[in-house]
């Protein structure tokens, strides 16, 4: 069974600092791997999607990392801003069954 | 990408009552699926619903207690029955799209069981 763990559980930084999300998955059989967005009472958005044979994506500020073998993914946020204060949420994928497995989130503050 | 929107965006109903919740989507897609968020938790899914064809439900979710239709491929509804405080939860519908296979996700739908 997949259990997916992030670290940390919640950060607070000074805006423009460079920094980094982890994510850690127990069964590295994975399709995918999404890292997700998510405001206060909101649904979630979207922020960058790595396939298994993938190393990295980029979008922007954002850069997301997969270590599959290790059962590792990062995401980092460059010259972070208070609008990037959210819940970020990681979930790999299983097969082409489109299951998400959801860790319990970093939640990020970033003080003007 | 997608645009998914669902009814009502939030609700308060007693103890003992349904609700259904709907979701809609702005483009035909294969899958799609229901999870839920439990206060301060993060994402369960609930199960996956596929046109024309019975939804698959995780272990923990039974269809008695949350029946789901999917009529065509635009749009799903997911019922909580026979409702109880444990069920105050953010329901929220998804689906897969494109070529690398990303989920999009609806707004939720916030439901509070007094």
């Amino acid at each position: 069974k997949q259990e997916v763990t992030q670290i940390p559980a919640a950060l607070s930084v000074p805006e423009g600092e460079n920094l980094v999300l982890n994510c850690s998955f127990t069964d590295s059989a994975i399709y995918n791997l999404q890292w997700f967005r998510q405001d206060p009472g909101k649904g979630l958005t979207s922020l960058l999607l790595i396939q298994s044979s993938q190393r990295e994506q980029t979008s922007g500020r954002l850069n997301a990392s997969l270590d599959k073998s290790s059962g590792r993914s990062t995401l980092y946020i460059a010259a972070s801003q208070p609008g990037d204060s959210a819940t970020y949420l990681c979930a790999p994928g299983s097969g082409n069954t489109g299951k998400l497995i959801f860790g319990q989130g970093t939640t990020l503050q970033v003080k003007p | 990408s997608a645009v998914i929107s669902q009814k009502p965006s939030r609700d308060i109903c007693q103890r003992g009552t349904s609700l259904t919740i709907q979701c809609q989507v702005d483009s035909q897609v294969t899958m799609m699926f229901w999870y839920r968020q439990q206060p301060g938790q993060s994402l369960t899914l609930i199960a996956t619903a596929n046109q024309g064809s019975e939804a698959t439900y995780e272990s923990g979710f039974v269809i008695d207690k949350f029946p789901i239709s999917r009529p065509n491929l635009t749009f799903s509804t997911l019922t909580v029955s026979n409702m109880s405080p444990e069920d105050s939860s953010i329901y929220l519908c998804s689906v897969e799209k494109g070529s690398t296979d990303t989920q999009y996700f609806g707004p939720g739908t916030r439901l509070t069981v007094l």
